[in-house]
């Protein structure tokens, strides 16, 4: 079975400085997709950035950014120059093919400190 | 766009009831998920549509729970004699399955609550 994980229930980065989000999976399958999204507080789920297994290059989204190490099976988010609005619950999620399922993980709270 | 819509956005139930929920997705996407967060968890798979096809169901879905997307548009999800375990957020996503990996669009939830 696949399985998200998130080793830091919860984080904190001051405003203007950089966080980084950690995240492992374990799979067998060698073709999947890996996400990032972000959940405000009473606020729906929002895609943050998104990472093809079979590209080697790291996706970038503006100050979001990700270290994709397949082998090692960690996909982690960066994000720069933090702001206020970037407070939430943050999930890393993983799936297998174009119609299936999302595997969450348990998430990370990220404050941000004025 | 007008977003994925969710409703009610709050339902408070005496155990034992049925309830209903109903999920809205943006017009053009032919796929809807549901799933399931308990409160400091990730949300967890319920279940999936392609069109009106019901696709896959999680182990999770126990026979009191049952999801329709009649001519596939909306989407139902009810609970049969609910149980205070089945509180939870209850999430519907949808995205444009066309051969490639669409971002699911998630609504706001519906939140049960089961006394």
């Amino acid at each position: 079975a696949q399985t998200v994980t998130q080793s830091q229930p919860e984080m904190s980065v001051q405003e203007a400085e950089t966080v980084t989000l950690s995240c492992t999976y374990d799979t067998s399958e060698s073709d999947y997709y890996l996400f990032w999204y972000k959940q405000p507080p009473s606020r729906q789920m929002i895609l943050v950035i998104r990472q093809e297994a079979y590209k080697q290059q790291n996706a970038t989204e503006n100050r979001f950014s990700v270290n994709f190490q397949k082998a090692a099976k960690s996909f982690s988010l960066k994000i720069s120059d933090s702001q206020l609005g970037d407070a939430a619950m943050y999930f890393c999620a993983y799936q297998v093919g174009y119609g299936n399922k999302l595997v969450f993980g348990a998430g990370t709270i990220l404050r941000v400190k004025s | 766009d007008t977003g994925v819509s969710q409703n009610p956005r709050h339902k408070i139930t005496k155990r034992g009831q049925n309830v209903t929920f109903r999920c809205d997705p943006i017009s053009e996407h032919n796929r809807l998920y549901w799933y399931r967060q308990t409160l400091g968890q990730g949300p967890e798979f319920l279940t999936y549509f392609q069109n009106e096809a019901q696709l896959e169901k999680s182990r999770l879905l126990s026979d009191r729970f049952s999801a329709e997307r009649p001519k596939g548009s909306f989407s139902t999800l009810e609970i049969q004699r609910t149980e205070q375990g089945d509180s939870a957020m209850y999430l519907c996503a949808s995205s444009l399955g066309t051969g490639f990996v669409s971002p699911l669009h998630f609504g706001n939830g519906t939140r049960l609550t089961v006394t």
